[in-house]
């Protein structure tokens, strides 16, 4: 149980087009999603946590309007890289947070995105 | 502010062997969680073990121990039998209740055959 999907695994984009990465939950329902980015061999740094049928909540440094996140149901969360830039490269995780769950601080990951703009 | 810390960028064993990964953090807050996260090269985040900060007994999960320390603020992560499969990326992480997780740097395991 607690499968985090995303898709696609790998995609690789030209400068200045939009690229979009679902998250889902496929066997729970998810009340927050968060989003995260991973540069090669470093940490994950959080992006924005998005609650379901809300506005995300962006962590500062990180520009909403590039990075739109919508969180439609409570198991789908989509990123938008908007006008996507070689600096956008990346690695891109999600994680869901399940709904009325016991420990309500556990998260499940999913397998990540890797993004390449050309 | 939160903070993770882990010191030991990059760490090797003999297969076989025990190995402890050191972490230390930051918080003001009095109710939190503490975790081990594994990535191996498929960059997957698996969950190696958890600890709430209110218990004190150390949790443990097959071969994976930790020595949690909340007075020093440091929850290290100990492998005993390290086999092949530990190679892999570990995270430390903590989380103050209902809240967002804040990460380490990581270590860098190899387990050397």
């Amino acid at each position: 149980g607690a499968v985090v999907s995303q898709h696609p695994s790998r995609v690789i984009c030209k400068s200045g087009t939009s690229v979009k990465i679902e998250c889902r939950s496929l066997d729970f329902q998810a009340t927050t999603m968060f989003w995260y980015r991973q540069f090669p061999k470093k940490s994950l740094m959080l992006m924005a946590t998005s609650n379901e049928g809300s506005k995300a909540t962006y962590e500062q440094g990180v520009e909403k309007d590039k990075f739109l996140i919508n969180h439609a149901s409570l198991t789908l969360s989509t990123l938008t890289v908007t006008s996507a830039h070689p600096e956008d490269s990346s690695f891109y995780i999600c994680s869901a947070r399940e709904w009325g769950r016991r420990e309500v601080n556990e998260q499940f990951f999913g397998p990540g995105t890797r993004l390449t703009v050309l | 502010a939160q903070t993770v810390t882990q010191s030991q960028p990059e760490m090797s064993v003999q297969e076989a062997e025990t190995v402890t990964l050191s972490c230390t953090y930051d918080t003001s807050e009095s109710n939190y969680y503490l975790f081990w996260y594994k990535q191996p090269p498929s960059r997957q985040m698996i969950l190696v073990i958890r600890q709430e900060a209110y218990k004190q007994q150390n949790a443990t999960e097959n071969r994976f121990s930790v020595n949690f320390q909340k007075a020093a603020k440091s929850f290290s992560l100990k492998i005993s039998d390290s086999q092949l499969g530990d190679t892999a990326m570990y995270f430390c992480a903590f989380i103050v209740t209902g809240n967002q997780f804040y990460f380490g740097t990581g270590t860098s395991l190899t387990v050397i055959p």
